[in-house]
C-alpha cells in the first residue's frame, strides 16, 4: 500500500515563470487536499478536491494558482507567473471520505495523510 | 481569531522520559477532530493520533496519549519514552465538523528535540 506521493520534491524557478506541481493520492481515496506550509508556521488549505470536483477553494488561492483532478485520481496544482512569496512548501493530501466506521459522534474519523512535500524556491 | 494555539516553540526531553506538547483550540462546534501529526526534517506529515469531541476516553497509539480535556479546550499531546527518532517538529490541528468539509486547522508547530 504506497502513500501519497508528489514530484517533484523540490523546485527552484525565476520570478515570473510557471510552475506545475503533481500529487498522486492513496489509490482509493476520493478527496484530496492541498497545503501551503512557510517556514515557521503549519499547513495552510488552499483547496480540496472530492473525486474531480474541485468544492472549496481558499482566499490565499489568488487567480495565478489553479488545481486540477481530471480523473478524480492524480492532482496538478500550478502556479503562474510565480513570485518571490509564492516560495513555500506545497504538500498534498488525500483522505476516503464516507467510509463505514463508528457512528457520527462516536468517534468518526477521516484522517488526512500527507505526501513528503514540494519545496519551491522563486529567486 | 486563531483557532490553534501551540505556545511551546521548542522542547527538551531526554531519551526515554516522558514529554508533554501542549494545545489549545478554540470553536463553536460541539462537533469536531483534533489530529497531531509529526513533522521530520524531510517535510512529511505524519498522522500520530486523533481525538473527536464526543470521545469518552483519552486517545492513545502506541507511544503516543492524547490529554483531552474538553471544557479547558486543551488537547496535549504525551510521548512516553522519548526516542531519538521523536526529534521533529509536531503540529496539533482541528477539524471543525464530523461531516462534510473536512479543512484542516494548523497551529504553529512545537520543536521537540530528543537528548542521548
Amino acid at each position: 500500500d504506497t502513500g501519497v506521493s508528489q514530484d517533484p520534491r523540490h523546485k527552484i524557478t525565476k520570478r515570473g515563470q510557471n510552475v506545475t506541481f503533481r500529487c498522486d493520492p492513496i489509490s482509493e481515496h476520493n478527496r484530496l487536499y492541498w497545503y501551503r506550509q512557510t517556514l515557521g508556521q503549519g499547513p495552510e488549505f488552499l483547496t480540496y478536491f472530492q473525486n474531480e470536483a474541485q468544492l472549496e477553494k481558499s482566499r490565499l488561492l489568488s487567480d495565478r494558482f489553479s488545481a486540477e483532478r481530471p480523473k478524480g485520481s492524480f492532482s496538478t496544482l500550478e502556479i503562474q507567473r510565480t513570485e518571490q512569496g509564492d516560495s513555500a512548501m506545497y504538500l498534498c493530501a488525500s483522505s476516503l471520505h464516507g467510509k463505514p466506521g463508528p457512528p457520527l459522534g462516536a468517534g468518526f474519523q477521516e484522517t488526512q495523510y500527507f505526501g513528503p512535500g514540494t519545496r519551491l524556491l522563486v529567486l | 481569531a486563531q483557532k490553534i494555539t501551540q505556545t511551546q516553540p521548542g522542547m527538551f526531553v531526554q531519551e526515554k522520559e516522558a514529554v508533554t506538547l501542549d494545545c489549545t483550540y478554540d470553536t463553536s462546534d460541539p462537533s469536531y477532530g483534533l489530529f497531531w501529526y509529526k513533522q521530520p526534517s524531510s517535510g512529511e506529515m505524519i498522522f500520530l493520533i486523533y481525538q473527536g469531541s464526543y470521545d469518552q476516553q483519552n486517545a492513545t497509539e502506541g507511544r503516543y496519549s492524547l490529554n483531552f480535556q474538553k471544557a479547558r479546550k486543551s488537547a496535549n499531546l504525551v510521548i512516553s519514552a522519548s526516542q531519538l527518532g521523536d526529534s521533529a517538529m509536531y503540529f496539533c490541528a482541528m477539524r471543525e465538523g464530523l461531516t462534510g468539509f473536512q479543512k484542516l486547522v494548523f497551529g504553529t508547530g512545537t520543536r521537540l528535540l530528543v537528548s542521548p
